[in-house]
C-alpha cells in the first residue's frame, strides 16, 4: 500500500503477556517514528529511527519497551510483561527525511487492550 | 515540564461558518508548529505547519497563524464542512523532528 501500515489493528493480552506491534512505513522514508496515545489524549512520543539508528529513545515508559528497525525498513514495537496501564493506541509515523523538514505520516495504529 | 496545550475542548461550529481552533504552547524554544487533524479510529493527518520566522500561513481553507510573542497559535477553518468533523492537535517541534502534541480539540459540525 502507499501509507504507513501497522498490523495487528487490535490486540487484546492478558496481564503479564508479551506483545509485538508491527509498523511497515512509506517506503524510502528514512524516519520512524512510534507514538502511544491514550484514550482522549494526544499522542505521546516513545521513541524515534533514522534508518535503523535507534535515535532517541527517551519516550519509552519503562525497560519493558522495546523497540527495533533492524534493517531500515520494517519496525517492531515490543513490549513485555504487559500491564494494565499500557492499554492505549500505538501509532506509528514515517518521513521521508530526517531533521526537522516537515509531515510525518500516521498509520491507524494498533489498539492494545491489557486484561 | 514545557508543553504544548488547547485553550478549549470542544467547538461546535454551523456548517459553513468559519472554525478557529486555538493552542496556547509554553516551550519558547520551538521553531516548528504543525496542526494535525484526527479522526475515530484514525492516525494523525497533517494539515498545516509553520515555521517560527513566519506568523501566518494559508492552505487550501485553512490558515494558520502565529503569535510569538505571547506562545499563541491558531488554526482557522474556512466554510467549515460536516468532513471538518474531527479532533484536532496543535503540534510542536524542533531539533530532529521529534513532534509534542497537545491534547486536541473536538470540533463538531452541525449540519
Amino acid at each position: 500500500g502507499a501509507g504507513v501500515s501497522q498490523s495487528p489493528r487490535y490486540k487484546v493480552a492478558k496481564r503479564g503477556q508479551d506483545v509485538a506491534l508491527r509498523c511497515d512505513p512509506i517506503s524510502g522514508h528514512v524516519s520512524l517514528f512510534w507514538y502511544q496515545q491514550a484514550l482522549g489524549q494526544g499522542p505521546e512520543f516513545l521513541t524515534y529511527f533514522q534508518n535503523e539508528a535507534q535515535l532517541d529513545k527517551s519516550g519509552l515508559p519503562s525497560d519493558r519497551f522495546f523497540a527495533e528497525r533492524p534493517e531500515g525498513s520494517v519496525s517492531t514495537l515490543k513490549i513485555q510483561r504487559t500491564q494494565q496501564e499500557d492499554s492505549a493506541v500505538y501509532l506509528c509515523a514515517s518521513s521521508l527525511a530526517g531533521g526537522n523538514t516537515g509531515e510525518l505520516f500516521f498509520g491507524e495504529g494498533s489498539r492494545l487492550t491489557v486484561l | 515540564g514545557e508543553s504544548v496545550g488547547l485553550h478549549l475542548p470542544t467547538l461546535s461550529v454551523q456548517e459553513g461558518d468559519n472554525s478557529i481552533i486555538n493552542c496556547a504552547y509554553s516551550n519558547s524554544a520551538s521553531d516548528y508548529f504543525i496542526w494535525y487533524k484526527q479522526e475515530s479510529g484514525k492516525g494523525p493527518q497533517f494539515i498545516i505547519d509553520i515555521r517560527s520566522n513566519m506568523d501566518k500561513r494559508q492552505g487550501q481553507r485553512v490558515t494558520v497563524l502565529l503569535n510569538k510573542t505571547v506562545k499563541h497559535l491558531s488554526l482557522q477553518i474556512a466554510a467549515t464542512q460536516p468532513g471538518d468533523s474531527a479532533v484536532y492537535f496543535c503540534a510542536e517541534s524542533g531539533g530532529y523532528q521529534k513532534v509534542t502534541f497537545g491534547t486536541g480539540t473536538k470540533l463538531q459540525v452541525i449540519p
